[in-house]
């Protein structure tokens, strides 16, 4: 019964380097999507996918990539990480046509760039 | 550009105090609005609020959705420390969620 793993839970970046923060679902969900919350800002949307092969940019995508190649797997990929992107990232997923839905979410990675 | 709002941004009540926080929103294409609770690590789901369906209720728990004010309360009776969260408030339009910036209640014994 694992929904939605997020790897690594820490991670510490030098600026510059590059790194894929890994997020996998096993409910089959269509809807997958990256946040980032930092201090007193709630969590704010940064890529989304609605499906395999589908994505699209959120609210703050600057700096960030993503693919979607399968259902279950929907990395983050930061190509050269800021210390402006330290935060803490949650990855969630939600069944298909899915704003009537509630989201589940992974544990979290804790990015730290210095 | 979608917005929510949550009120207050912070809150400190005592134990057995009753607590409501409000939610507001400018969203396009509203489907629904939904409350989570954030202890220590992933936010966990407590309503979600639809046309079909405005007002929830779970145990100490209820919310309203108001759609023609655009906006939405949790009320919480009977505060106990175990409330002590930050609550956020997120709506559902097209395919995304729009997360406010949340409300972080302490309560204290």
């Amino acid at each position: 019964n694992a929904g939605v793993t997020q790897t690594p839970k820490f991670q510490v970046l030098k600026t510059g380097q590059s790194m894929t923060l890994q997020c996998a679902q096993d409910m089959n969900h269509e809807y997958m999507s990256w946040y980032r919350q930092d201090p007193g800002m709630g969590l704010r949307l940064i890529h989304y996918s609605v499906g395999a092969g589908i994505t699209d940019q959120g609210e703050v995508p600057n700096g960030y990539n993503v693919s979607r190649s399968t259902t279950e797997d929907f990395p983050l990929r930061l190509l050269s990480a800021a210390p402006s992107q330290t935060s803490v990232y949650f990855c969630a997923s939600r069944i298909e046509g899915a704003s009537l839905a509630e989201a589940f979410f992974g544990q979290g990675t804790r990015l730290t760039v210095v | 550009e979608d917005k929510v709002v949550q009120s207050p941004l912070s809150l400190v009540v005592h134990e057995g105090d009753t607590v409501t926080l409000n939610c507001s929103y400018e969203v396009t294409n509203f489907r629904s609005l939904l409350w989570y609770k954030q202890e220590k690590k992933a936010p966990t789901f407590l309503f979600m609020l639809t046309s079909s369906g405005i007002e929830k209720k779970s145990g100490r728990l209820s919310s309203i959705l108001d759609k023609k004010e655009l906006s939405s309360i949790l009320n919480i009776t009977a505060t106990q420390t175990g409330d002590s969260a930050i609550y956020l408030c997120a709506v559902g339009s097209n395919y995304k969620l729009t997360f406010g910036k949340g409300t972080l209640l302490t309560v204290n014994p």
